[in-house]
């Protein structure tokens, strides 16, 4: 059964700065997605970044990027420029594919917290 | 435009009661879930679905019994409510013919079971 884990229950930054959320996850398989979702108080869950484990490249987006290394099964989230908006739950999370039968398995959560 | 929508948000009830609880999707997505957040906010899948049928059942108590009457609609009846019930209630969709498609969430539907 794969694993996801998240080590930093909470962080938080003065707003401007950047922050490094730490992922490690556990599987035996050799092609698999991961992704970070974020849940701000309003509780909807968002998609911030996806990464597709065959792919060398870091993904990013905007302000968002990702340290992926596949052999140590790490999978960080880099927040450039933090903004009072980004402050939120933010989860790992991990899937195997398989055509309309993937679920995702989750990570506990680091609440960041961006001070102004 | 909600693209998926629950309802209700929040909801309360005593012990042993049944209810209900609505999802439906407007984006045209052939795959539904229902995703379980506990008190200390871990998020677990329960059930998903593709075109009406169910595909994951992930050890969910008999008294939980998703229904989709079709494929923008994926509802959660819940039996004879227990405390340990109490959680918020995720619904979500997902293109089926992509992999590692993200997910849609709805806003949650937060239950407490007194």
């Amino acid at each position: 059964a794969q694993t996801v884990t998240q080590s930093q229950p909470e962080m938080s930054v003065q707003e401007a700065e950047t922050v490094t959320l730490s992922c490690t996850y556990d599987t035996s398989e050799s092609n698999y997605y991961l992704f970070w979702y974020k849940q701000p108080p309003s509780r909807q869950m968002i998609l911030v970044i996806r990464q597709e484990a065959y792919k060398q490249q870091n993904a990013t987006e905007n302000r968002f990027s990702v340290n992926f290394q596949k052999a140590a099964k790490s999978f960080s989230l880099k927040i450039s420029d933090s903004q009072l908006g980004d402050t939120a739950m933010y989860f790992c999370a991990f899937t195997l594919p398989n055509f309309g039968n993937e679920k995702l398995t989750f990570g506990t959560g680091t609440r960041l917290t961006i001070i102004p | 435009d909600t693209a998926v929508s629950q309802t209700p948000k929040y909801l309360v009830t005593q012990m042993g009661n049944d209810k209900s609880i609505k999802c439906e999707q407007n984006l045209g997505h052939d795959t539904m879930y229902w995703y379980k957040q506990d008190s200390k906010k871990f998020l677990k899948i329960m059930f998903s679905y593709n075109n009406k049928e169910l595909i994951i059942n992930e050890t969910v108590p008999n008294r939980f019994s998703p229904k989709s009457p079709d494929k923008a609609h994926l509802n959660l009846h819940i039996n004879s409510l227990e405390l340990g019930d109490s959680a918020v209630y995720f619904c979500a969709s997902s293109r089926r013919h992509l992999l590692g498609e993200k997910l849609f969430f709805g806003s949650g539907t937060q239950l407490s079971v007194l």
